[in-house]
Formats: structure tokens, C-alpha cells, sequence
């Protein structure tokens, strides 16, 4: 099946760094992948739609400044964390699709973001 | 806003019984609807999925959900549960309205089966 690897799996830092998450699309090219933030016992919530070669997407109240998307090919998605702050420390999950919109997602194991 | 309701938060079995977790969803016109399954220490993997046809889907590892249009429900179920069904379910729901392209998720429902 479909594998999506993100990288890295958890990230300790301290507050005011930079922090960068990759997400991988192993066997399978993906024009669009997904970002999301899950907070503890909460719902998984979608931050950004990127799609290969263009600016991402943010959804509402997601700052763009803060969380910077790049997705420059089709099998790597990168999220980064600008300026780390401890209300920044979450699980962030990535997911690609394969194909058209109607295709689901295949999603990363995620990254347990801890900033001190 | 588009949301999808999980109203079991912590379910509790024992194996060979029956499980039902219930999904609603918030908004009218066409949907496309998945149940994923987060095995411990795993990531999200795609049960079932609904688009179109056949209201009953049947999914991986014995589990089914139908769609009820009227409802705006989603219900997953399995006839009989194993110790291996332990894990987090999240229903999700992308929608028409939004050129589906996003996936709004529930908050999800623990299942702990006991052997």
C-alpha cells in the first residue's frame, strides 16, 4: 500500500528555534499533501493543503508566517515551524493523497513537537 | 462549518461482542465518507470508505458502516470484536462544498477490547 514517512518522529527544542518536519511519499507521487495539528484528546485539525508547485492553502486562523510549507516536488512536503514557541508544542501529521481529490489519504506516523 | 460527531469517546468490550460507534456529520449536499483506524504506536490507516452506490460498505478486518442519508450518520460496525480491534477509530468526512479537499476528522473513539 501507499506509505507516507515523516520525519522526524519527535523533536525537543528550545523556544524561539526553527523547527522542519518532512513529509515523504514513498511509492507513489503525490500532487497534494495534507498538514495537520492534533492536540491532545482533540480531533485531528487541518492546517494546510499543499499542492506541488504552488503556495499552500491555510485554513482559517492557521498563520502562514508561522507554519511555512513547502512542497517542491511530488514526493516531499516540508513543514516548517518558524520561531517555536511552548503553545507551538502539539503532534503534527501529515497525509498525501494519490491521486485525484477523491482518493484517500494515506497519512505519516507523525511528529511530537515539544518546545521548552 | 462543516463538523462530524463521535459521540462515544471511550468504548469498552469484550471479545466475540458486537460494536457500533456512531458518526454524524453537519452539512447537506454530496459527501465522501472514510472511518480510519490509529493502532497503537501507528499511524492513521484507512478502514472503509463511502463515495457513491451501495450505502453498506464493507471494509479491512470485518468491519462495515452505512451511510443513512436522512441520518447524516456514518455508523461503524463489526458483528464480533477482537483483541486486536484495540486502537482509536476516527470518522472523517469531505464534502462537495469545499471542492472536497478537506477532511474534516471527529474527535475520535477509543476502543478497548478485553480478551
Amino acid at each position: 500500500g501507499a506509505v507516507v514517512s515523516q520525519h522526524p518522529s519527535r523533536v525537543i527544542c528550545k523556544s524561539g528555534t526553527s523547527v522542519k518536519i518532512e513529509c515523504r511519499s514513498l511509492d507513489f507521487q503525490a500532487t497534494t499533501m495534507f498538514w495537520y495539528r492534533q492536540f491532545p484528546k482533540q480531533s485531528l485539525m487541518l492546517m494546510a493543503t499543499s499542492n506541488e508547485g504552488s503556495k499552500a492553502t491555510y485554513e482559517q486562523g492557521v498563520e502562514k508566517d508561522k507554519f511555512l510549507i513547502n512542497h517542491a516536488s511530488l514526493t516531499l512536503s516540508t513543514l516548517t515551524v518558524t520561531s517555536a514557541h511552548p503553545e507551538d508544542s502539539s503532534f503534527y501529521i501529515c497525509s498525501a493523497r494519490d491521486g485525484d481529490r477523491n482518493q484517500p489519504q494515506h497519512f505519516g506516523d507523525g511528529t511530537r513537537l515539544s518546545i521548552l | 462549518a462543516q463538523s462530524v460527531s463521535q459521540h462515544n469517546h471511550h468504548v469498552i468490550l469484550s471479545e466475540a461482542a458486537s460494536l457500533e460507534l456512531g458518526c454524524n456529520y453537519s452539512y447537506g449536499g454530496t459527501v465522501n465518507l472514510f472511518w480510519y483506524v490509529q493502532y497503537p504506536g501507528q499511524h492513521l490507516q484507512l478502514l472503509l470508505k463511502y463515495f457513491s452506490g451501495d450505502p453498506l460498505v464493507k471494509g479491512i478486518k470485518g468491519f462495515e458502516a452505512e451511510f443513512i442519508k436522512s441520518k447524516f450518520s456514518f455508523n461503524l460496525r463489526k458483528p464480533s470484536v477482537q483483541w486486536s480491534d484495540t486502537a482509536e477509530y476516527f470518522c472523517a468526512v469531505n464534502a462537495r462544498v469545499t471542492g472536497f479537499q478537506k477532511l474534516v476528522f471527529g474527535t475520535g473513539t477509543r476502543l478497548l477490547v478485553s480478551p
